[in-house]
Parts: structure tokens; sequence; C-alpha cells
């Protein structure tokens, strides 16, 4: 079985300040990983996803997030948050057969203040 | 990346009636299609899982009879949401993959609001 866990539904940070979201997974077997953001009323877009290449995945927008199995963890980092990251964010996980699915967690709503 | 749409974007129908959502991949063909409900501030849930030719995978407490689901080509996958009641309201989304492999990835329609009145 596998899951994943966000921890806080709801993040608020500064502008220019660091965006960290948290996300632990849980997974018998050796696990896909990807974070996706939703924007109000649309689908979801991919940001990164981590296939057990290297372990620091950079994505689209300046994101990225590193897989720690040690810590079973995969956490989304910004360095510099900007207005237009405001969105909901969610951690999913999956295996890889075929006829694996992906698993999301619950999301957080990350808030930019100006 | 790849393009998914899904049609209508929203739709307001009468209790008791039927309403069908399609989704299309437009510019690959989609081995297997996921059909996903998002209730408001809540996570994605996986309802179904289509591939092309063959009778969709319904998840656990989900009612194939009342969500049908039909993927008749790489190209399209309908879900049609059978006598409708207002607890089915909510927000559609299915997603698309090229390969059969978990590797390729999944790409997401813009999701269809139902409200059923």
């Amino acid at each position: 079985a596998q899951s994943v866990t966000q921890l806080g539904s709801h993040v608020s940070v500064s502008e220019g300040a660091l965006v960290l979201l948290r996300c632990n997974y849980s997974s018998s077997v050796p696990p896909y990983l990807f974070w996706y953001v939703q924007y109000p009323n649309q689908g979801l877009q991919l940001l990164l996803k981590y296939t057990s290449a290297a372990t620091l995945v950079k994505g689209i927008n300046g994101f990225e997030a590193e897989f720690k199995k040690s810590e079973t963890s995969f956490h989304l980092t910004k360095p510099s948050a900007h207005m237009s990251d405001a969105a909901e964010y969610f951690c999913a996980v999956s295996g890889y057969s075929s006829a694996s699915k992906i698993i999301f967690g619950s999301g957080t709503r990350l808030s930019i203040r100006p | 990346g790849a393009v998914v749409s899904q049609h209508p974007s929203r739709v307001i129908c009468k209790s008791g009636t039927s309403v069908k959502i399609e989704c299309r991949s437009l510019d690959f063909q989609a081995t297997t299609m996921f059909w996903y409900r998002q209730f408001p501030k809540q996570s994605l849930m996986l309802m179904a899982t289509s591939n092309e030719g063959s009778k969709a995978t319904y998840e656990q407490g989900v009612e194939k009879d009342k969500f049908l689901i039909n993927h008749a080509s790489l190209t399209l996958s309908t879900l049609t949401v059978t006598s409708a009641h207002p607890e089915d309201s909510s927000f559609y989304i299915c997603s698309a993959r090229e390969g059969g492999g978990a590797h390729n990835e999944q790409f997401f329609g813009p999701g269809t609001r139902l409200t059923v009145l």
C-alpha cells in the first residue's frame, strides 16, 4: 500500500521568502513521487517528479524537491516566493508497474503575503 | 506537455437526469485514462481507470452502474453520471497516460464542475 502525508493544510509566506511544503510518503515498493499544482477551478499541472534517478529534482517555475529515503520525505522548496505561486499543491506517489495508480495527498494551500 | 481537454467545463442539471462528461487527449494517444472526483478543499479521489477497448476498473466504493465509463478510442473517454443527485455535485477531473508504464506522465484535464439541483 502507498500513501502520502502532507504536513500543513495551509502555508503562508511573504513574497520573496523561502517556500517549503512538506511531504512524507509510505510505500512498500520503490516509489515514483510527484508534486502537482492546482490553480482555482483548474486541473493539475505537474511541477516535478522523482523516478529513481537524481535525488534532487528540479521542476518548473523554480521549484525543486529532494528525495530522502532515510526520512521517507519529498519536500518541495522554492528559494523565493512569487505572488503567482499562490495555489494548491499536491504531493503524490505511485509504484513502478503499469497497474500503479497515483495516490494523492490531502493538499497544501500556499498563500503569498505581499 | 501534452493537452487533455474536458467538456463541458461546468454543467448544472436537475436531480434524476444523466450527465455525460468527455475527456479527450488532443495530441497523443491515451492508452489509459483515469477519472477523479474532488470535493471542495479536498484531494483528488480516483474513481476508475479505463484502458482503451476494455471495461473500466472501478475503485472500491464507486458504483459502476452510476458512473458509466466508456473508453472507445485512444483519444476519448466519457464519464456518464446516471440519475444524478445533489450529493454527486463535485469537480470531476480526468487524466490520460500515453503508455502503459507508470513512468509515463499522466496529463490532467481542466476539470468539469457538476452541480446537481
